[in-house]
């Protein structure tokens, strides 16, 4: 069966930062894999999403950028982080009939 | 823009209940929908997924049904308990690869 990792699962940052998380998914190959943001009183924000190695689209123009260095890994980075980034990044990856998977998500918090 | 509404957006019951929640979107031309379930601080958990041919899915004692041409869909919990308290979540789908979300609501099933 198919499993999706995050980590870290809660990060806390100073503002200027860098930023990294990472997604892995298992029990699969080459899936489209997507980065969310939930960000508090709003709904989930689609960032970015990939349907290969390297192949990263972005639907939001933004602080964070991604990366797919590998078939099934997916990260998320900053080079600076802003106090707006704070939120619950999650991760996902689509199956059949285009049913989308999410991960645990990692709660980040930008002081 | 295609928005996603979901009303109401916070709903207190009283165990065994059956209820309804409501899910609007503007623009017909879906390609598919999917119900989550979020535990607080947790990742989504998928519950139910319609295609744009399809009227209504069922699992256990979720059903979901789809009104394409009126922009609804509902989800009906039968016989509620207060494990099914948590946030749910329509997401609609109008490309096949990126979802569009309402902002939830809110269920409290008590004792």
């Amino acid at each position: 069966s198919q499993t999706i990792h995050q980590w870290p699962a809660t990060l806390v940052q100073p503002v200027g930062s860098p930023l990294s998380l990472e997604c892995t998914v298992e029990g699969t190959s080459n899936p489209n894999l997507y980065w969310y943001r939930q960000a508090a009183g709003r709904g989930l924000q689609l960032l970015f999403y990939s349907v290969g190695i390297g192949q990263i689209s972005s639907e939001v123009p933004q602080n964070l950028s991604a990366s797919r260095p590998q078939d099934r890994q997916f990260i998320l980075s900053s080079k600076k982080l802003l106090l707006s980034d704070s939120g619950f990044y999650l991760c996902a990856w689509k199956g059949g009939y285009n049913e989308q998977f999410f991960g645990p998500g990692t709660r980040l918090t930008v002081l | 823009k295609q928005e996603v509404t979901q009303i109401p957006a916070a709903l207190s019951v009283p165990e065994g209940e059956n209820l309804v929640l409501n899910c609007s979107f503007t623009d017909s031309a879906i390609y598919n929908l999917q119900w989550f379930r979020q535990d607080p601080g947790k990742g989504l958990t998928s519950l139910l997924l319609i295609q744009s041919s399809q009227r209504e899915q069922t699992s256990g004692r979720l059903n979901a049904s789809l009104d394409k041409s009126s922009g609804r869909s509902t989800l009906y919990i039968a016989a509620s308990q207060p494990g099914d308290s948590a946030t749910y979540l329509c997401a609609v789908s109008y490309s096949g690869y990126a979802l569009n979300f309402g902002k939830g609501t809110s269920l409290l099933v008590t004792p």
